[in-house]
């Protein structure tokens, strides 16, 4: 009964490659977050979508592209995968109106 | 500009000891959000206490009391009766107005590590 779920923990790839990290909430929350955490701990939002449709797309590469097939799930896919995107992402929800945003438990990706 | 600056790095602290650590902000809205949230080793992010700017009282949450001193742009997280498990990065946040809709934007967070 896990509230917000990523898949998978951990992805090793080649630089060049594409990969996808998928997230889903069972909240019912209306909005969805994706973050990049690097390797100094820094935290900083990427995209964020309410009811399928994106409302935050900060200065990040066209290489990562989010998609959200419904409410409950906002995928995040990276093309031609290069060093310095190796971090942990981190997929969140939150209800409008409400202060908290719960977050999934990571993603750490290593591009080699 | 929007930003939320954390001073201190990393802290150490004895075990049963009260702990502060510090969090001021920057921000042209008048309606904004302060949360704190807790990264332990095992990475992942556990919200603690949440602040709004146009709340009078300080928020409580168990042990964690946020100090939120609006005129000097602060919001301290406060950790009474410190306990080993509060060993962990903390995290300062605040939400903020963008465009039709709202963000949260982190500090740079500050490492805490509670000596036996």
């Amino acid at each position: 009964d896990t509230a917000v779920s990523q898949t998978p923990k951990y992805l090793v790839t080649q630089m060049g490659n594409d990969k996808s990290i998928k997230c889903e909430q069972n909240l019912g929350h209306d909005t969805m977050y994706w973050y990049k955490q690097d390797s100094k701990k820094f935290l900083k939002i990427m995209f964020s979508y309410n009811n399928k449709e994106l409302i935050i797309n900060e200065t990040v590469p066209n290489r990562f592209s989010p998609k959200s097939p419904d409410k409950a799930h906002l995928n995040l896919h990276i093309n031609s995968l290069e060093l310095g995107d190796s971090a942990v992402y981190f997929c969140a929800s939150s209800q409008a109106g409400e202060n908290e945003q719960f977050f999934g438990p990571g993603t750490r990706l290593t591009v080699l | 500009a929007q930003k939320i600056t954390q001073t201190q790095p990393g802290m150490f602290v004895q075990e049963k000891e009260a702990v502060t650590l510090d969090c001021t902000y920057d921000t042209s809205d008048q309606s904004y959000g302060l949360f704190w949230y807790k990264q332990p080793s095992s990475g992942e992010m556990i919200f603690l206490i949440y602040q709004g700017s146009y709340d009078e009282q300080n928020a409580t949450e168990g042990r964690y009391s946020l100090n939120f001193q609006k005129a000097r742009k602060s919001a301290n997280l406060v950790i009474s009766a410190s306990q080993l498990g509060d060993s962990a990065m903390y995290f300062c946040a605040m939400r903020i107005r963008y465009s039709s809709a709202s963000k949260i934007i982190f500090g740079s967070g500050t490492r805490l590590s509670i000596r036996p």
